[in-house]
Parts: C-alpha cells; sequence; structure tokens
C-alpha cells in the first residue's frame, strides 16, 4: 500500500463545478503539500499546510491531522484547473513522498 | 525568480546507450532531486543530494547513477538505458530546512524514450 493514496484517479466536471481531491496518509507528517501540474510537465506549489485550512482563490486546501487525511477543493472550476493535482508529504527532514496523482479536466 | 532548469525536454536513446540529465538550480539550495514520473506511479525518488559530492539512494536507484561536482548543478546518469526507462524525469531542488516546511523546486521536466 502506497503511503500517499489520492482519490480519485481521473475526474472529469463541466465549467463551474465543486472539485473535491482528496489524500490520505499512512505516516505522521509535520506538514502536506499539494502541487499541480499543467500539461508539458512543470511542477507547482499550491498549498503547504499543517493544520487546518488554506485559501488561495479558488482553491482551499485542508487537513486533519488525527484522521491522516487532506482535501484540495477547487470552486467554481474553469478549464484552465484542468491538470494533475498532487498530494505530497514530508518523509524525513528533506524529502517528500507523492500520492500517484489526480488528473482533472474541467470542460467547457 | 527561483529556477531550476534541465538540459532537455525531450530525449530519444538507443538501448545500451549511456544517458546524462542534467539539472541546475539558481538559487543556491544545498538539496536536489531526481524523480521519475510514470502514469498511475506518480513520483518517485531515484537519488537526492544533500550537499555537494554527497548522495542518497532514492526508493528506485537501480540502473542509475548520480554526480555534483557543483552546488548548482545535479546530473543523472543511465550507464545502459534500458527500454523500462522510458519515463518522464523531473529534477526538483530545496533549501536544507529544519523547519515544518520543505517546498521542492521543480525543473520543467525531460521526457526520454528508450528504444
Amino acid at each position: 500500500k502506497n503511503e500517499v493514496e489520492q482519490s480519485p484517479q481521473n475526474l472529469t466536471a463541466q465549467e463551474g463545478e465543486f472539485i473535491t481531491i482528496n489524500c490520505s496518509y499512512s505516516v505522521g507528517i509535520s506538514a502536506l503539500h499539494w502541487l499541480q501540474q499543467h500539461p508539458g510537465g512543470g511542477i507547482v506549489s499550491l498549498f503547504m499546510l499543517s493544520s487546518g485550512k488554506k485559501k488561495h482563490g479558488r482553491l482551499i486546501a485542508t487537513i486533519n491531522i488525527q484522521e491522516k487525511h487532506s482535501s484540495l477543493h477547487i470552486t467554481a472550476s474553469h478549464p484552465r484547473d484542468s491538470a494533475v493535482y498532487i498530494c505530497a508529504v514530508r518523509k524525513g527532514a528533506q524529502k517528500l513522498v507523492f500520492g500517484q496523482g489526480t488528473r482533472l479536466t474541467i470542460n467547457p | 525568480d527561483v529556477k531550476v532548469t534541465q538540459s532537455s525536454r525531450y530525449l530519444v536513446k538507443r538501448t545500451g546507450e549511456k544517458v546524462f540529465l542534467e539539472c541546475v538550480q539558481d538559487m543556491d539550495h544545498e538539496n536536489m532531486f531526481w524523480y521519475r514520473q510514470d502514469p498511475g506511479l506518480g513520483l518517485r525518488l531515484i537519488y537526492f543530494s544533500y550537499d555537494v559530492k554527497m548522495k542518497e539512494k532514492g526508493d528506485i536507484p537501480e540502473g542509475y547513477s548520480v554526480s555534483r561536482e557543483k552546488k548548482e548543478r545535479f546530473s543523472l546518469i543511465l550507464e545502459s538505458a534500458s527500454t523500462n526507462q522510458t519515463s518522464m524525469y523531473l529534477c526538483a531542488s530545496s533549501p536544507w530546512t529544519t523547519g515544518a516546511y520543505n517546498e521542492q523546486f521543480f525543473g520543467p521536466g525531460t521526457r526520454l524514450t528508450v528504444l
């Protein structure tokens, strides 16, 4: 079993829909990262969080440390949100371990 | 602006060839990483370096070696390329940290095809 599991693996929705991507992890962590990868490969960091909730524009990330679970929400989704979203948790002091990613497609 | 660059976006090589993938960062980061990314498997760590000439095996080091002679440059070497090494290769860097967060900055990736 992977240390970090994401669901769903693929998600297709219509423009304007509310999107939720889930991440569960089996190791103790100090922080969790959400990353975005657009077609073409480049990966950028969206959020780093260790408790509660963070919001940036239409994106919201939450984490429940006791349940070892995090969610990434997108409100009023748009075709430009189409990307792979990756959850990662800290492993040791310097490394991250990654989920397998969720491929999101937003249709106009 | 933070920058990690990789020597090639696309590379096609033949089985048995020696392949060099280069990564350069301009942020004076101590840590550098090489990952491969495959569908359904996500990012998997091949090698990690935390200082010049220092390296640590990741989860899938077999068939790979690395070199870090200068702080800004981290090279991945496929000694004898095989078809199962066809993949997307991503380099990343991060500062050495004792804090809670250890954000990594990624290069654009190299899509390697071994024929």
